[in-house]
């Protein structure tokens, strides 16, 4: 299975940048593709697809969350930081058929 | 609105079975495929088993292989998930979620349900 690390926790000032990345010990390309998505998740709340595709967003998803990366390397970047914005994010990749694996989560505060 | 209501979830005791449903509206649900996954406090996300438009393609992760199964009825909008020898480490928060469109590899999560939870225990 393909393993995703992510940080544990990041903790940035209101108005500011984060930026949460994700890396995989296997290449998730695939003919012009990256298969990494990102969620966020509230307390008490499922999880809501934020990003496809390593840099689509999301239908609803406003401008401030935006996604790069290809290869085994990526990165989720909030900018500006609002409070609303305090949950945990998580990596997902679908290079091949299942399994798909998650990263380990990395929760987001403010300082 | 796309919407996911999951039902059938409970206190179950080792070994027994339960049957988890998720009814869903807001879109065509023969069109998509469809998963489960699941969420602990220790193993966080884990996504359990997905299933194909007409139901005829179902992966299952390893650990449940031959223990669960899940299936749909696109006439009822509704997909399942059996669970048989449940085990402790089976317990979890159980989300349905429809994938991003009707193919069934290398697909995302697009809409999840809000979860129903699952206690293995005696």
């Amino acid at each position: 299975d393909i393993v995703l690390t992510q940080s544990p926790a990041l903790a940035v000032s209101l108005g500011q940048r984060a930026t949460i990345s994700c890396k995989t010990n296997q290449n998730v390309d695939y003919y012009g593709n990256s298969y990494m998505h990102w969620y966020q998740q509230k307390p008490g709340q499922q999880p809501k697809l934020l990003i496809y595709l390593a840099s689509n967003l999301a239908s609803g998803i406003p401008a401030r969350f935006s996604g790069r990366g290809s290869g085994t390397d990526f990165t989720l970047t909030i900018d500006p930081v609002e409070a609303d914005d305090t949950a945990t994010y998580y990596c997902q990749q679908s290079r091949n058929l299942p399994p798909w694996t998650f990263g380990g989560g990395t929760k987001l505060e403010l300082k | 609105e796309v919407q996911l209501v999951e039902s059938g979830g409970g206190l179950v005791q080792p070994g027994r079975s339960l049957k988890l449903s998720c009814a869903a509206s807001g879109f065509t649900f023969s069109n998509y495929g469809m998963a489960w996954v699941r969420q602990t406090p220790t193993k966080g996300l884990e996504w359990v088993a997905s299933i194909s438009t007409g139901g005829g393609n179902t992966y299952y992760r390893d650990s449940v292989k031959g223990r669960f199964t899940i299936s749909r009825d696109n006439a009822k909008n509704t997909q399942y998930l059996q669970m048989d020898s449940l085990r402790s480490e089976d317990t979890a928060t159980y989300y349905c979620a429809r994938l991003y469109d009707g193919t069934y590899y290398r697909n995302w999560f697009a809409y999840w349900g809000q979860g129903t939870l699952v206690t293995v225990s005696s």
